[in-house]
């Protein structure tokens, strides 16, 4: 899976709790992206940074919230708000350029189960 | 936004048989991009595409774009039951801000 890793590979939310999922890498990226995955469905962008300390908000990003501190580490929190959050979350990173080939580079998931 | 649409949904073949899957977009591209994800995993990048490029191949993928029609088809000849997977494309605009823009996938099942 490229140098990402994700954890924890299954999560369970309890009504009302904040979860936070990690998603560090490796690869010396500058840009890093959450997507969420529903069943049968293609991949949805929660949110996306481009560069340490900026980040900007993807197409489904109410009750999401990010942070990016460290260009290695891109961490999530669903929060309470989001009241639908049973998917299969994915972290990808990718080098920046302006070479405008770009591929991105994925981590292994993590499963998001409320209770 | 959902820009790609890939054609069929779902593809159920034999070993040793052609896959092809198909995938359109809507707007400009700056490339176009083909994913492989196995069941419960993260995407794995297949193969990219410029613009200005007609045809691509990697190893058994044969990957073309046609501009005028919007349109793309990945072929992965000589199909394994390891090539049993999901296939995305995936789309970055012209003038986009390095964001792609995913289909809804085609789940390829190759039997053995």
């Amino acid at each position: 899976d490229g140098g990402i890793t994700q954890s924890p590979k299954y999560l369970f939310r309890k009504e009302g709790q904040n979860v936070t999922l990690s998603c560090e890498q490796n690869l010396n990226h500058d840009a890093m992206y959450w997507y969420r995955q529903d069943p049968g469905q293609g991949l949805r962008l929660i949110y996306y940074s481009q560069i340490v300390n900026d980040f900007q908000k993807g197409d489904i990003a109410e009750g999401y919230s990010v942070s990016r501190e460290k260009k290695e580490s891109f961490p999530l929190t669903v929060t309470s708000a989001q009241k639908n959050p049973t998917a299969f979350y994915l972290c990808a990173s990718s080098m920046h350029s302006d070479q405008r080939k770009e591929t991105q580079y994925f981590g292994p998931g993590t499963r998001l189960l409320v209770l | 936004s959902q820009q790609g649409e890939e054609d069929p949904q779902a593809l159920s073949i034999q070993e040793g048989e052609n896959a092809t899957m198909n995938c359109s977009y809507k707007t400009s591209i700056n490339n176009l991009q083909w994913y492989r994800q196995n069941s419960g995993r993260g995407l794995v990048h297949l193969i990219l595409i410029r613009s200005n490029e007609r045809e691509k191949h990697s190893g058994r993928l044969r990957v073309t774009l046609d501009t005028s029609k919007k349109s793309s088809s990945l072929l992965i000849t000589a199909s394994r039951a390891a090539d049993t997977a999901s296939y995305f494309c995936a789309t970055e605009n012209a003038g986009n801000n390095r964001k792609l823009i995913w289909g809804l996938g085609t789940s390829l099942a190759v039997n053995p």
